[in-house]
């Protein structure tokens, strides 16, 4: 069975920093095309980051929101991924899920407010 | 970005009623190896969302044959047959064709 899930969510002050993590089972990890996609009831859905298996190099791609101030990596070893989120706004308040093709997490949430 | 037209924005139905809910994307969503990447999702109340159909009209795993999905382009259809009370919740539609991967704003199935 597919698991996905992540931690690391809470709130945090407009200009800090926090990172998530998504763990993960039931499939090859080492092989599988990973994203972080956030909901918030202002945007909706919002696919924000995506990382790509070793054979590419760990290629990774990013919404345009987000471009340059997260971070998304991945540990094979630990069938993990993360997400290193700077520089918070508060329009980055939502709940963040780590997906996988048809699969998703339970979620996490972030507030970012002073 | 491609942009998701969903319609309606929500529906009232009865237990056992069919209904259908429209998906138009901006662009076309056929990628360059002939096949077409939309998906549609259900998020139930206080869940997290669950694929149920991907690339157009394909079941996902566990997923009933009450549940279709047709369409091609840029013109999609979800149709739900004998709609049940676990079939409540936001229904969204996603496209994987073009980056960024982008979302309708969903459907609210309710019951009437």
């Amino acid at each position: 069975e597919v698991q996905l899930m992540e931690t690391g969510g809470g709130l945090v002050q407009p200009g800090k920093s926090l990172k998530l993590t998504c763990a993960t089972s039931g499939f090859t990890f080492s092989t599988a095309w990973m994203n972080w996609v956030r909901q918030s009831p202002e945007k909706g859905l919002e696919w924000i980051a995506r990382i790509k298996p070793k054979s590419t190099n760990y290629a990774t791609e990013y919404a345009e929101s987000v471009k340059g101030r997260f971070t998304i990596s991945r540990d094979d070893s630990k069938s993990s991924i993360y997400l290193q989120m700077n520089s918070l706004k508060e329009e980055d308040t939502a709940t963040y899920y780590c997906t996988r093709g048809g699969g998703w997490g339970q979620g996490v949430m972030v507030t970012v407010s002073s | 970005d491609v942009v998701m037209t969903q319609t309606p924005p929500s529906l009232s139905v009865a237990i056992g009623q069919s209904v259908s809910i429209s998906c138009k994307s901006s662009q076309s969503l056929v990628y360059s190896d002939g096949k077409t990447y939309l998906h549609w999702l259900l998020q139930s109340p206080g869940r997290s969302p669950k694929r149920l159909i991907y690339q157009v009209s394909n079941l996902g795993s566990g997923v009933p044959d009450r549940f279709s999905g047709t369409g091609s382009q840029k013109d999609f259809t979800l149709k739900i047959s004998r709609v049940e009370a676990e079939d409540l919740g936001v229904y969204y539609c996603a496209q994987t064709t073009h980056f960024p991967n982008t979302f309708g704003a969903g459907t609210k199935l309710e019951l009437k």
